[in-house]
């Protein structure tokens, strides 16, 4: 079975600075997806950035990027030039690449990021 | 922008007591999930539906909890009875086989307190 470990239950950055959140992960298969979802209080969870395990290059969504380590079984998420609205639960997420029983999200633990003015 | 809905957003309930929670997909997404935050965990997957199928309810505690999407559509999880140890948020998401890598979307939640 596929663990995910988030190592960091809070962290803080000062607006307009940078963050890394950690994520390793413990997996058999070769290929997989790799997301970082974001929780804000009260409201749903929502996709930040994705990353197929077959591409070497790391993704990017506008002031979100990845660090993905295959062979470390590492996935940090960067968030540059951090905003207030920044602040929220951040979860690392698994899926195997198949559908039907195998679709299913393995999440860690979560890392609440605060933003500090 | 099509959201997944979810109500009740709040529930407290004494235990021993039966509790349902209701969600609504987004359109034409045919895979439906039910997901468990304990406070301060990441969510556990409880239940999934392929159409009105279920195709994993491995984690579901069977004894009390059930859940079932007759028309393949709405779902509803159902609690009987609830325990102390049920209090947490529980998640409804869906996803569509089109599109890659089958994104899932989330909704608000439903927040349940069993005192």
């Amino acid at each position: 079975a596929q663990t995910v470990t988030q190592s960091q239950p809070e962290m803080s950055v000062q607006e307009a600075e940078t963050v890394t959140l950690s994520c390793t992960y413990d997996t058999s298969e070769s290929d997989y997806y790799l997301f970082w979802y974001k929780q804000p209080p009260s409201r749903q969870m929502i996709l930040v950035i994705r990353q197929e395990a077959y591409k070497q290059q790391n993704a990017t969504e506008n002031r979100f990027s990845v660090n993905f380590q295959k062979a470390a079984k590492s996935f940090s998420l960067k968030i540059s030039d951090s905003q207030l609205g920044d602040a929220a639960m951040y979860f690392c997420a698994y899926r195997s690449p198949y559908t039907g029983t195998a679709s299913k999200l393995t999440f860690g633990t979560g890392t609440r990021l605060q933003v500090m003015l | 922008e099509a959201e997944v809905a979810q109500s009740p957003r709040y529930k407290i309930t004494e235990k021993s007591q039966a509790v349902a929670f209701w969600c609504d997909p987004i359109s034409g997404h045919a895979t439906l999930y039910w997901y468990r935050q304990i406070l301060g965990q990441g969510p556990e997957l409880l239940v999934q539906f392929q159409d009105e199928s279920v195709v994993d309810d491995s984690q579901l505690p069977k004894d009390r909890f059930s859940a079932e999407r007759l028309k393949g559509v709405d779902s509803t999880l159902k609690i009987q009875p609830a325990e102390l140890g049920d209090s947490a948020m529980y998640l409804c998401a869906s996803s569509t086989h089109r599109g890659f890598p089958y994104e899932q979307y989330f909704g608000p939640g439903t927040r349940l307190t069993v005192t």
